[in-house]
């Protein structure tokens, strides 16, 4: 069965560190979205992609980059880690179809200290 | 700005009785409109979408009523179970943008 899976599942680091978050679908679809998840926002999104090599920012984009060489994965990357960057990240990915949901993977706990 | 609102951070409900979960937005270049449900430690799962040219889907127990003129949407659950306990964010999408604006979520706790 297709799925989107999401490594690690936690992840503890130190402020300044660099973190990288994995991303892999087996759906076969173009789109591929970060959000992060944080009590009293909701789910916002970080960054997103349409396709191969195609990236753009999302709403709270400041602090994080993201790569697309193939279609499976979408790794989130935190180039300096901050404590306000704690937080539940989860991925997701969907169809160019009008009205599509989004297939969300497990989440990532990360934690700053 | 925040375009997509659940105005009640919690609900809570006895088994069998209807659970309505609401929702307003501002943006009025949302085209369809999607529900998720979210449980401890796992990801959103998709529970039931629908179009803005419609004023009600239903699926099952879950059915979705959007009042354009009031940019409203509402959520009814008949009748209510205990594993529908979960958190419940309602989202809304813009035309073949793929990308979907979340609320911040209303948790649901139905009570046996």
């Amino acid at each position: 069965d297709a799925e989107i899976t999401q490594s690690p599942r936690h992840k503890i680091t130190e402020t300044g560190r660099q973190v990288t978050l994995a991303c892999h679908q087996t759906w076969n679809h173009n789109n591929m979205f970060w959000y992060r998840q944080d009590l009293g926002h909701g789910l916002r999104l970080i960054h997103y992609s349409y396709g191969v090599q195609d990236t753009n920012k999302g709403e709270v984009s400041d602090g994080y980059s993201v790569s697309r060489s193939n279609t499976e994965d979408l790794p989130l990357t935190l180039e300096s880690a901050a404590s306000s960057q704690t937080s539940v990240y989860f991925c997701a990915s969907s169809e160019s179809k009008w009205g599509s949901g989004q297939y969300f993977g497990p989440g990532t706990r990360l934690t700053v200290t | 700005d925040q375009q997509v609102k659940q105005n009640s951070p919690s609900l809570s409900v006895q088994e069998g009785r209807i659970s309505i979960l609401n929702c307003d937005y501002t943006n009025s270049m949302f085209d369809y409109f999607l529900w998720y449900k979210k449980y401890p430690a796992e990801g959103p799962t998709f529970l039931i979408s629908i179009s803005s040219i419609k004023d009600k889907n239903e699926d099952g127990r879950f059915t979705v009523f959007l009042n354009k003129s009031a940019k409203h949407l509402s959520l009814h659950i008949v009748p209510s179970q205990p594993g529908d306990s979960a958190v419940y964010f309602c989202a809304g999408g813009e035309g073949s943008n793929y990308k979907l604006t979340f609320g911040k979520g209303t948790l649901l706790t139905v009570n046996p």
